[in-house]
């Protein structure tokens, strides 16, 4: 499975916008990138996924390279909810599981 | 809509029990998957099922681990023999077609299995 390499952690102020970036520097032609987030003793919950466009949804957008190595999230006004595990997750066409990493760890203050 | 059901959300086995994991997949969504996360650690794939098959278990330990899905109910993840650690955060996904790139999974809240 492609790798993916994302910050640890990240902070952001209540309100505002908030860019999660992801590397994929292996990634492959045919690999779709997912987002998923993590609350607390909550399952992981879908946020967005695209191929080579960006893709925007009621949740969040996603912001892909050109040359596809690299993805953002953006949450365009975060608020305390918001506060979870971010994971970006590389999936092949054909795939059927998804390969989770250590993800970011948002924190978001009032 | 409802989504997916996982129950019970926790579980507590002595060692040597069995444990006893149910998944109701959303409407509509014939494949399941399960994910474990141990404590400190991310989500790991243990198995793929579609209605009546498993077809991918790659991710599921050798011994004391089964999964099923059967034509009617839900999917059951059953460990025998509970050890220490089996101690963990158990998830289970559902999407209505599978082995696509495209096609999110959907999860559950998880079960949470301690072993005494």
């Amino acid at each position: 499975d492609a790798k993916t390499t994302q910050p640890n952690s990240m902070e952001s102020n209540e309100e505002e916008p908030v860019h999660l970036p992801c590397n994929h520097s292996t990634i492959s032609g045919t690999d779709y990138i997912h987002w998923y987030r993590q609350l607390p003793s909550q399952g992981p919950e879908y946020v967005i996924h695209g191929l080579t466009s960006n893709v925007n949804n009621r949740m969040a957008s996603l912001a892909i390279a050109e040359d596809r190595k690299s993805s953002t999230l953006i949450l365009h006004r975060a608020t305390l909810r918001d506060a979870a595990v971010y994971y970006c997750i590389l999936q092949e066409t054909s795939g059927s599981r998804l390969t989770f990493g250590e993800g970011t760890q948002l924190t978001v203050n009032p | 809509n409802a989504g997916v059901m996982q129950n019970p959300r926790h579980l507590v086995r002595r060692r040597g029990q069995e444990a006893r994991l149910r998944c109701s997949p959303m409407k509509g969504h014939s494949h399941v998957y399960w994910y474990r996360q141990l404590p400190e650690e991310g989500l790991k794939f243990m198995v793929y099922l579609q209605k009546e098959n498993i077809i991918d278990e790659s991710g599921m330990p050798k011994e004391r681990f089964s999964a099923e899905f059967p034509k009617e109910g839900p999917s059951i993840l059953r460990i025998q023999q509970v050890v220490r650690g089996d101690s963990a955060a158990y998830f289970c996904a559902s999407s209505p077609v599978g082995a696509r790139g495209d096609q999110p999974q959907h999860f559950g809240d998880g079960t949470r299995l301690s072993i005494l």
